[in-house]
């Protein structure tokens, strides 16, 4: 069973407000990632982590998003301006043996 | 491009019947690939993973091959129970950075 930790469960933001969300990987795994799952259940990927430096992000992680996975405190991805198409399930996963990545139960979040 | 594609859509089956989910790859090279199951409002667990020595993983009664001559890895359950309806993801590793590429999805609806 996966133990990454993720929250908070749901966020509810207004159209331009900032929403951040956080993650604790698993412990031991190196590697972390953020996804987001929209209404239609797609998966994109958002930007991974090794310790505490960028692998790789898309473009709209480096526009309006802001990560980091500081060393002994919790993973974090902001958005600073919200937008309603910003509304989804935000998965934070981590890496183990075996590129087997196990995810975190998820931040809703709802733009109004 | 390397991409992965699944049955997608909505699959019903009676419980007690056979179970195949269609999953094929695009890819220059050997990937890594997974079928991740998730149920309701929670995360995406990981259900089997490929091997590279032609082992046929096996989890919950569930079973995939990777066929390189086909570029498929099928998942596959000889009796469906109610508990199985779920949406199921095909996704596979790409690059050396871990990153998942899923899928779309196919959701798994097991009727009485």
């Amino acid at each position: 069973n996966s133990k990454v930790i993720q929250t908070p469960r749901y966020l509810v933001k207004g159209q331009g407000q900032k929403a951040k969300m956080r993650c604790i990987p698993e412990k031991g795994h190196p590697v972390v990632f953020w996804y987001q799952q929209n209404k239609n259940n797609e998966f994109k990927f958002l930007i991974n982590f090794q310790n505490q430096e960028v692998l790789q992000q898309i473009d709209m992680t480096e526009k309006r998003f802001s990560a980091e996975c500081p060393s002994n405190s919790p993973c974090s991805l902001e958005i600073q301006s919200s937008e309603a198409g910003d509304s989804a399930l935000y998965l934070c996963a981590s890496i183990g043996l075996d590129y087997e990545q196990y995810f975190g139960p998820g931040t809703r979040l709802t733009v109004l | 491009g390397d991409s992965v594609t699944q049955t997608e859509g909505l699959v019903t089956l009676t419980e007690g019947l056979p179970v195949m989910l269609n999953c094929t790859y695009q890819s220059t090279y050997s990937p890594f690939l997974f079928w991740y199951v998730q149920h309701l409002n929670e995360a995406p667990k990981l259900l089997l993973k490929s091997f590279t020595d032609n082992k046929r993983p096996e989890h919950q009664g569930f079973h995939a091959t990777l066929h390189k001559s086909s570029s498929s890895f099928h998942l596959q359950k000889s009796s469906a129970q109610l508990s199985d309806s779920a949406l199921y993801y095909c996704a596979w590793i790409t690059g050396n950075t871990g990153k998942l590429i899923f899928g779309l999805g196919t959701t798994l609806q097991v009727q009485p």
